[in-house]
């Protein structure tokens, strides 16, 4: 079945580290976003991609980093540049025809310790 | 500035009511627009989504939503609520100039009691 993957779900940072998100998709998607969710906040764009080796700050970029270097990943790095980067993490990625909806990641949670 | 909002934090409804989950837009143009749903540590699932046509649309798990161009909404609607249905909700829109940015509301959790 077709669809996207993050991993790890549940990620421990320490101070001063920098971590990488992963996620993959399978579904011959163009187009890739990341999204931080807090509570009560909705979701808020870190980056998005919409062709390989191309990629477009969103919202809140400061402090994260991303590559495409292949069509079916979007890793997402969390620098220590990042002062709160305790947060639910969403990738998601859908077709270029502008009407089409997303398609979602589960999620990776991430902690500071 | 383009901005959703769903202006209920939270909705409380019991088993078998008929239940609404409210959204308003504010963007410019002919938005297509898409209602979610995210169970805990989830990622979002579509539900459905407005492009064009009939002001009422149906999409997954009984679930149908009304466009109303005039007071740039789009509300979530469902004839009876489950327990199942206990979850939170989002609603989303996307200008239909050719942009690749989505706007997100902030979400409404639903609580449905049997």
């Amino acid at each position: 079945d077709g669809g996207i993957t993050q991993s790890p779900k549940y990620l421990f940072r320490k101070e001063g580290q920098n971590v990488t998100l992963s996620c993959e998709q399978n579904l011959n998607h163009d187009a890739m976003y990341w999204y931080r969710q807090d509570p009560g906040q909705g979701l808020r764009l870190i980056y998005y991609s919409q062709i390989v080796n191309d990629f477009q700050k969103g919202d809140i970029a400061e402090g994260y980093s991303v590559s495409r270097e292949k069509k079916e990943s979007f890793p997402l790095t969390v620098t220590s540049a990042q002062k709160n980067p305790t947060a639910f993490y969403l990738c998601a990625s859908r077709a270029t025809v502008n009407y089409y909806g997303y398609t979602f990641g589960s999620g990776t949670r991430l902690t500071v310790v | 500035a383009q901005s959703v909002a769903q202006p209920e934090d939270q909705v409380k409804v019991a088993e078998g009511n008929p239940l609404t989950v409210k959204c308003t837009y504010s963007v410019s143009g002919n938005p297509y627009l898409f209602w979610y749903v995210q169970y805990p540590n989830r990622g979002l699932q579509f539900l459905l989504k407005y492009i064009t046509g009939d002001n009422l649309v149906k999409g997954s798990y009984g679930f149908e939503a009304e466009f109303n161009k005039s007071q740039t909404s789009f509300h979530l609607k469902k004839p009876s609520a489950l327990v199942s249905d206990s979850a939170l909700y989002f609603c989303a829109v996307r200008p239909d100039t050719g942009g690749f940015k989505t706007i997100f509301g902030a979400g409404t959790r639903l609580f449905v009691k049997a």
